[in-house]
Order: C-alpha cells, then sequence, then structure tokens
C-alpha cells in the first residue's frame, strides 16, 4: 500500500519563475493538505483541497494556487518565486470524517537561487 | 490564536540515555495531539496519536503523556540510539467546517552522540 508520493524530490528555480509541485495521496485518502517548512521551523498550513476545490487556506499569498484532481492527487503552483519560496513542502493526505491518518509524504525541497 | 510550544528548542544526549521533550498547546477546541519524527529534508512520521481520554500512549521507546487539562504533553525517549538524531515536532489538531486543522509546534532537535 503506497505512502504519499511527492514530485520532484527536490527543485531548483530562478528568481521570477514558476513551479508546480506534485502529490498523490496515500490510497483510500480523499483529502490533500500543503505545507512549507523553512530550515528549521515547523511546517505552516498552505491549503487543503477535497472535492477538488479549496475548502481551508492558510496566510499564503495568491501566488501560490492549487489543484486537486479526481483521482484526489494534488498539485500545488507557485508563480513568480522569491528567495524566501525556497523550503521543504510537505503534502499530508487524510481521509475526510476521520479523526486519525494524517500521513506525510517525503517532501520535495524548493531552492531558488 | 491557537499555539503549540515546544521545549527545549534543541537537545544533546549521550547514547542509551532518556530524555523527555515538553509540548503546550493553547489549541481550543482539542480533537487530538501527536508527535512526530521528522529526518533533515524527509517528512513528518508519526509516533503517536492522543484523544482528549487518552493520557499515555507508547510506541516501542517513546512514550506519549497528556494531560489536557493544563494543556500539556511530553515525549520520553527510552534509551537513546544514535537513529533517534531528529526533530520532534507535537500537532495538535482541531475540528473544523472544513475538516481538522493541524497547528505545529516548532519542533525539538535532538541529537544523541556515541
Amino acid at each position: 500500500d503506497a505512502g504519499v508520493t511527492q514530485s520532484p524530490t527536490h527543485l531548483i528555480k530562478t528568481r521570477g519563475q514558476q513551479v508546480t509541485l506534485r502529490c498523490s495521496p496515500k490510497s483510500g485518502h480523499d483529502t490533500v493538505s500543503w505545507y512549507q517548512q523553512a530550515l528549521g521551523q515547523g511546517p505552516q498550513f498552505i491549503f487543503q483541497y477535497y472535492e477538488e476545490e479549496e475548502r481551508q487556506r492558510g496566510n499564503f499569498p495568491d501566488r501560490f494556487s492549487g489543484h486537486q484532481f479526481p483521482n484526489y492527487s494534488s498539485e500545488l503552483n507557485v508563480n513568480a518565486l522569491l528567495l524566501g519560496d525556497s523550503a521543504l513542502y510537505l503534502c499530508a493526505s487524510s481521509r475526510r470524517g476521520s479523526n486519525y491518518g494524517y500521513t506525510f509524504g517525503s517532501g520535495t525541497r524548493l531552492t531558488v537561487v | 490564536k491557537n499555539q503549540v510550544e515546544q521545549s527545549p528548542q534543541s537537545l544533546i544526549i549521550l547514547e542509551g540515555k532518556n530524555c523527555t521533550l515538553q509540548c503546550n498547546y493553547t489549541v481550543s477546541p482539542f480533537s487530538n495531539l501527536r508527535w512526530y519524527k521528522q529526518d533533515t529534508g524527509r517528512g513528518p512520521v508519526s509516533l503517536t496519536i492522543m484523544t482528549f481520554s487518552e493520557n499515555t500512549k507508547s510506541n516501542g521507546r517513546y512514550t506519549a503523556t497528556l494531560d489536557a487539562d493544563t494543556k500539556q504533553s511530553s515525549l520520553h525517549i527510552t534509551a537513546s540510539q544514535l537513529s533517534d538524531s531528529a526533530s520532534y515536532i507535537c500537532v495538535v489538531s482541531a475540528p473544523g467546517d472544513a475538516g481538522n486543522m493541524l497547528t505545529f509546534g516548532g519542533g525539538t532537535r535532538l541529537m544523541v552522540k556515541p
């Protein structure tokens, strides 16, 4: 049973570029949440997707957008990249209505130069 | 504002020793509290999860406690190993209209030395 899969594992982009990160949730999970984790910090909530719609959003600018597909996989898009966007981006999947079972992927390490 | 505070921020111990990490939270309403282990550059891996009615939960050499009255939790690591070197993150979950919301602590960075 595959866990949460994220791709790519590492990425280097230039300031001003756009990036797309991908996440496949754990089998049986229908909700995907995205987090940004700066070095030495705890993860910060970006947004959550369920039934192909953004359901909750953290304190992130509109440059951060996402999408969820019918198969529950999700994408995180970041436009006009800034140096400060360099971080580990984590995807977590869960099943709506379940109190348990947040499973994290291994993350995508984004470096903006 | 929902907050999770962890202490200490970092800790160095010798292999074989025990240690205890602390977590205080102000999240309300409360759904559950989780401890995660995160190796550098990797995603968090769940160690324990406790609901309001659970006081203690163990997972091998890891034992978590929860005092829902004082809103405090601890993670005790017994007979530490070099592989225990990682960040340990306390995460508190609150129910929300759109599903549970997670509030993360800043983590405790543990280094186990031989």
